[in-house]
């Protein structure tokens, strides 16, 4: 089984509305990280969290938020929706060296 | 701001072939991340370089960290076609905990 998974794999909305990307981790990792991927703008950073109690905004949280549910759950979620947000999201954790371990990614459409 | 910038962005090659993909970054670290991403899917680690002249060789790759030229290189050797993906560097900015990455470099192996 994977040791990062996301849900859902595949996602089409509409603009306005709220969506809520899920991803759980069996790794025992305390770091988890939310990132949005778009076409030759490599990775970018939207929240990370250290432990259940500590979040911290990225580079580009604004229109996100994020729930720390516990040390295996990290959700990201989308209050309102538009269509910029369109793009690949990616959810991480990572080892003390800061090795970072990739979940399989959620397509995000918003129409 | 710590930037990451990856030199080429694009770049075609021949079976058998050598080459060197390059990072630069701009503040200090000491610590250097290389990913793998093939089309459509998730990003693998490849190597995780943690100190100023530190080399890593898994099979036709290696990548070595020069930390006073804030530089890392991947080297190919004698290419092969299943190497064709797009490759990212990522730098943990010093004491956040967290990777900067660069844009990607896609890389075409061609029989």
């Amino acid at each position: 089984d994977a040791d990062v998974t996301q849900t859902p794999r595949n996602r089409i909305t509409k603009t306005g509305k709220r969506i809520m990307l899920e991803c759980s981790q069996t790794k025992g990792h305390d770091r988890m990280y939310w990132y949005r991927q778009d076409p030759g703008l490599g990775l970018r950073l939207i929240y990370y969290s250290f432990d259940v109690k500590d979040i911290n905004k990225g580079e580009i949280s604004d229109g996100y938020s994020v729930s720390r549910q516990a040390q295996a759950k990290f959700s990201l979620s989308l209050e309102s929706a538009i269509p910029n947000q369109t793009a690949l999201y990616f959810c991480a954790t990572s080892d003390p060296d800061n090795e970072q371990f990739f979940g399989p990614g959620t397509r995000l459409t918003v129409l | 701001e710590l930037k990451v910038e990856q030199n080429p962005l694009f770049l075609s090659m021949q079976e058998g072939k050598n080459y060197t993909i390059y990072c630069n970054y701009s503040t200090t670290s000491d610590r250097l991340y290389w990913y793998r991403q093939d089309p459509g899917k998730s990003l693998e680690s490849l190597f995780v370089l943690l100190s100023n002249g530190a080399v890593k060789q898994e099979g036709r790759l290696m990548a070595s960290l020069d930390t006073k030229a804030r530089l890392s290189t991947l080297h190919i050797t004698a290419a092969v076609h299943d190497l064709s993906a797009t490759y990212f560097c990522a730098v943990d900015m010093l004491g956040a905990q967290k990777l900067v990455f660069g844009q990607g470099t896609r890389l075409t192996i061609n029989p």
